[in-house]
């Protein structure tokens, strides 16, 4: 069992739909939470970061933890063509060196 | 906020020969710098952690003597790919973590570099 599972998808919704991406991982130690978005041969851009469990939003995103089922999530509202992308999930431990990443969901807002 | 830039961003090049990669943190010091490589619609798989002033290290099963790393400075790591063979090729992507402030365990990405091995 890999330490963090997201569904690769890909995903496909409407232009102006509510986008749910999920992560869930296994190690307890976790405590700093990333998401990361990633536009075609280029590099991850910072999206989302949370500490523990709890919501955060900025903007049309909201990042959401949920520490005691190990699950989180990202939330776009109103999504838009531009958001298409592959959206990877991040985590670390509080004395944690590497980041463990998610496979990553490519999402696709079409027209 | 943090930068980190990274080149050059695509490369082809002959099997055999060898290919320098460079990432510098742009405002921000990074004792410590990441590589990535990337196959297409697969995620992440960290190489390496560079260590400035001392060895890289390695993670399993990637040989240190092919992906050469040196991190001479605190705002600069190179990646070698030496003598390269067209399994090389591959999206390789480096980062570094600006601990100054809130988001220390934030990791900052360069943009990739491309490499093609014909």
């Amino acid at each position: 069992q890999k330490e963090v599972e997201q569904d690769p998808g890909p995903l496909s919704v409407p232009e102006g739909a509510i986008v749910s991406l999920n992560c869930t991982y296994s190690n307890s130690a976790f405590q700093y939470f990333m998401w990361y978005r990633q536009y075609s041969r280029k590099g991850p851009e910072l999206l989302m970061y949370t500490y523990s469990s709890g919501n955060k939003e900025d903007g049309r995103f909201t990042a959401q933890v949920d520490k005691s089922s190990k699950y989180i999530s990202l939330f776009i509202r109103d999504s838009q063509p531009s958001d298409s992308a592959t959206y990877l999930c991040a985590m670390i431990t509080g004395g944690g060196n590497k980041l463990t990443f998610g496979t990553g969901t490519q999402l696709k807002v079409e027209l | 906020g943090a930068v980190v830039s990274q080149h050059p961003s695509w490369v082809i090049c002959k099997s055999g020969t060898s290919v320098k990669i460079e990432c510098r943190s742009l405002d921000f010091q990074a004792t410590t710098m990441f590589w990535y490589r990337q196959f297409p619609k697969q995620s992440l798989m960290l190489m390496a952690t560079s260590n400035e002033g001392s060895k890289a290290t390695y993670e399993q099963g990637v040989e240190k003597d092919k992906f050469l790393i040196n991190h001479a400075s605190l705002t600069l790591s190179t990646l070698t790919v030496t003598s390269a063979h067209p399994e090389d090729s591959s999206f390789y992507i480096c980062s570094a973590r600006d601990q100054r402030g809130a988001g220390a365990n934030v990791l900052t990405f360069g943009a990739g570099s491309r490499l093609t091995v014909l």
